[in-house]
């Protein structure tokens, strides 16, 4: 069983402040790490994609791997009422082309 | 900027009758996926598509679905007889490649009655 699992929280912070959501995954073989913001009733948006271990970063957000511990984050620096959606952490496996996602975790930027 | 676009943005429908679900993946990409997102759960994925075939389908993907890309950019996701719990949002993506990220139409919103 192919798991992606993440914090549902909610999680709340001030603006301003740097939120932090965490995914871990099961296969050990996973390659490619995906993002996504979901606002209410609307698709998944991409936000970032990272690779390789390290960190990686694209203006406010910052995503790290550690491909050792299974483990992915998201870092947003600043955050903005507008940061308020739920992200979803998407894994992808070497064998086959679909994304197997988290259930999400729920963040609230508070003004 | 190029984007999926998904037709209708809601159908209703009632059980045991047909519905196909419309999209059009970003023009340069050539893989397509369907997924669903039953309200308050995961983003499921239904089936993969590369070259004019199902290159990996989930469980979820039985013999009630089906996916056909009738002409050069539309990609259709067929259910044939709907059941009360195929009620969902069907989001239809596309990449360029296998190791690319997956690009998301707005979705369809099927309420079966």
């Amino acid at each position: 069983q192919k798991e992606v699992e993440q914090n549902s929280g909610p999680l709340s912070v001030p603006e301003g402040a740097i939120a932090s959501l965490n995914c871990t995954y099961s296969d050990r073989g996973s390659q490619s790490f995906f993002w996504y913001r979901q606002y209410s009733g609307k698709s998944p948006e991409l936000i970032m994609f990272i690779y390789s271990n390290g960190d990686k970063e694209d203006g406010r957000f910052t995503a790290q791997l550690n491909k050792a511990s299974q483990y992915v984050s998201l870092l947003i620096r600043d955050s903005q009422p507008s940061d308020s959606a739920t992200y979803l952490c998407a894994v992808k496996i070497p064998a086959g082309n679909q994304f197997y996602f988290g259930t999400g975790t729920s963040l609230t930027v508070i003004p | 900027e190029p984007e999926v676009t998904q037709t209708p943005s809601h159908q209703v429908t009632q059980m045991g009758q047909e519905v196909i679900l419309r999209c059009v993946p970003i023009s340069n990409h050539l893989y397509f996926y369907w997924y669903r997102q039953i309200l308050g759960q995961k983003v499921e994925f239904l089936v993969s598509f590369y070259n004019n075939e199902i290159s990996e389908k989930s469980e979820i993907f039985d013999d009630q679905f089906s996916v056909e890309r009738p002409d050069g950019s539309n990609f259709t996701l067929k259910i044939r007889s709907t059941k009360l719990e195929d009620s969902a949002m069907y989001f239809c993506a596309s990449s360029r490649g296998l190791a690319n990220e997956q690009f998301f139409g707005p979705g369809t919103r099927l309420t079966v009655l």
